[in-house]
């Protein structure tokens, strides 16, 4: 069974600071991977994704990935209390995408 | 473009009857997905389909029949809807091709099964 392990949170961060969110998959053979943030009562929208080892920035966003480690993580810099959702991780391989519980993050204002 | 669009909203069903869920998209997407998320948790596969007349089973298919006759549509089936499929359902669609690619989510439909 592949997994993809994240966080349950709520992680609580105020705001202006920066969010650490955390992921870990199981299968060494994933080839992309996603983060999505869902708001309460919404559909997830993509954030970023990432498919080389490294990071990758997009705005106030910096994706990560370690795939020796077997690691994904997404920053949220200057976080605002928009942030404020609950953001999945999913890795890809044949065809499919596995998808973390989420974290659900909290930005204080 | 609509993009993916789902019907109905939302539906109350009674243990033991049938729906159909239905999902469109319009991006010309060869890759459809059915998921389902109960409350805190995040998306379980129910089925997907690679294109018109494909469709393979995910982690969750018990319960559950789709078929994929055009590109655009991707209906799902619950036979004999049971307490356990009460969840929120998503379809999605994607390009498709070698890697796994974005996925764009509809809006949902919210099931309750009593």
């Amino acid at each position: 069974q592949k997994e993809v392990e994240q966080n349950s949170g709520p992680l609580s961060v105020p705001e202006g600071a920066i969010a650490s969110l955390n992921c870990t998959y199981s299968d060494r053979g994933s080839q992309s991977f996603f983060w999505y943030r869902q708001y309460s009562g919404k559909s997830p929208e993509l954030i970023m994704f990432i498919y080389s080892n490294g990071d990758k920035e997009d705005g106030r966003f910096t994706a990560q990935l370690n795939k020796a480690s077997q690691y994904v993580s997404l920053l949220i810099r200057d976080s605002q209390p928009s942030d404020s959702a609950t953001y999945l991780c999913a890795v890809g391989g044949a065809q499919k995408l596995v998808f973390g519980q989420g974290t659900r993050l909290t930005i204080n204002p | 473009n609509a993009g993916v669009t789902q019907t109905p909203k939302f539906r109350i069903l009674k243990i033991g009857q049938s729906m159909t869920l239905q999902c469109t998209q319009d991006m010309n997407h060869n890759y459809m997905y059915w998921y389902r998320q109960d409350p805190g948790m995040g998306l379980k596969l129910i089925y997907y389909s690679v294109g018109a007349g494909i469709t393979d089973k995910g982690e969750v298919p018990n319960g559950y029949n789709v078929s994929r006759s055009t590109t655009e549509d991707f209906p799902l089936r619950l036979e004999l809807a049971a307490p356990s499929q009460t969840s929120v359902y998503f379809c999605a669609s994607s390009p498709g091709g070698p890697v796994p690619d974005t996925q764009y989510f509809g809006p949902g439909t919210r099931l309750t099964v009593l």
